[in-house]
This record gives structure tokens, sequence and C-alpha cells, in this order.
């Protein structure tokens, strides 16, 4: 079964601050990993993904498959990163996509 | 492009009432999926198509129905509400091979009050 956890519901930090928001999985295959953010009263839309292993506004997220791991990492947090972060599992010979509860970062100026 | 649109974008039902959350994309997307979004529960899958003709149930079926007649539109029925389906609903779609998932594109999402 796929499954996903994100164990914090809510992470505040100050502004300049690093983050770290955790993203833990369960997945017999080869998963697929996603991170989507929701600011305020927008739709979703994908962060990043672990296939394409880039940085977008500056966050990075390493799959770690022996911690079963995907979590996003930023190094020094901005106020406009404020959101909900979701982490979405994927995988191999199957189209669905498992969300995890998610997060909501607040970044204080 | 329109990408994914949902209507309407707010409804309040009374306890019983159907009514039907409209969904359409016009990027030619074989895979469409409906979500509930509560608070502390994040985003569960209601119901998923990989092609017209084909719909699946997902985390939390029950109480919806759906149907995919037309690769553009995959409307999700309310057969008779409850309070407990109070929610936003999310509509989302993106390119399928079978084999793995890809990067999906939401709604602006419903928001659905049940009184």
């Amino acid at each position: 079964a796929q499954r996903v956890t994100q164990p914090e519901k809510l992470l505040s930090v100050f502004k300049g601050a690093p983050v770290e928001l955790k993203c833990n999985y369960s997945y017999s295959g080869s998963p697929e990993l996603f991170w989507y953010v929701q600011y305020s009263r927008q739709r979703l839309q994908l962060l990043l993904r672990h296939i394409s292993r880039e940085s977008i506004k500056g966050f990075t997220a390493d799959l770690n498959k022996g911690e079963t791991s995907f979590h996003l990492k930023k190094p020094f947090a901005q106020e406009e990163d404020s959101a909900m972060y979701y982490c979405a599992l994927g995988g191999h010979n199957t189209d669905k996509l498992i969300f995890g509860t998610g997060t909501r970062l607040q970044v204080f100026p | 492009n329109a990408g994914v649109t949902q209507t309407p974008k707010f409804q309040v039902l009374k306890t019983g009432q159907s009514m039907t959350l409209q969904c359409a994309q016009d990027m030619n997307h074989e895979y469409m999926s409906w979500y509930r979004q509560d608070p502390g529960m994040g985003l569960r899958l209601i119901h998923y198509s990989v092609g017209a003709g084909i719909t699946d149930q997902g985390e939390v079926p029950n109480g919806y129905n759906v149907s995919r007649s037309t690769t553009e539109d995959f409307p999700l029925r309310l057969l008779s509400a409850a309070p407990s389906q109070t929610s936003v609903y999310f509509c989302a779609s993106s390119r399928t091979s079978g084999r793995q998932a890809y990067e999906q594109y939401f709604g602006p999402g419903t928001r659905l009050t049940v009184t």
C-alpha cells in the first residue's frame, strides 16, 4: 500500500532561518516522490519531484530510500515561502498519487 | 489553455440533496482524479480515472460516484449529501503511462458546505 507521513502540521521559523519539512513514505515498489505547494487562496502546484533533482525557489529534496524519506529543505527561509506543503507518493505500475496530511510553513519577518 | 476548471466555486447543500461537481481539462490528459481537502487530513483521493470509460476508487470513495464518458470531463456526483462531506474538493489531471505518476495539474477547488 502507498502511504505518506508528514509528522509536522505546523512549522514556524523566522526569515533567514533554515527550513526542513519532513516526509516519510511506505511503498513496496520503486517510489516517485513529489512536493506540492499551496499558497493562500491558490490552487496546488508542483514544487519539485525527485526525478528532476533540481532546486526550485531555493528548495531541494533528496530521496533517501534507506530511510524512506524525502525531506524538503531550504537554507534561508523567506516570508513568501509561507504556504501549505504536501508530500506526494506515486510509483511504478501505478498512476495514483497519494498525498500526505500537509505541513503549514509560517515564516515570520 | 484554461488548464483544469471546476464549477461551481462554492455550494451549500442540505442533508440528503444530490449534486454534481464539474471538472474539465483541455490538456488531453488521460489521468484525472478527485481529492477532498480537510483540515488535518490533507488531500485524500476519492476516485480516479486513467481514461475514458475507466474509473476506480481511491481512499475515500463512499458517498461519491464518478463517470468518464470523455477525455475532457470527469464529474463527481454526491448521491445524498451528508455533513461529513463538507470539504474543499479538488480535481486534478495528468498524462499517464500506466507505469508511473506524472505531475498533476489542479483545478481551483469547490468549497462545499452541507447543512
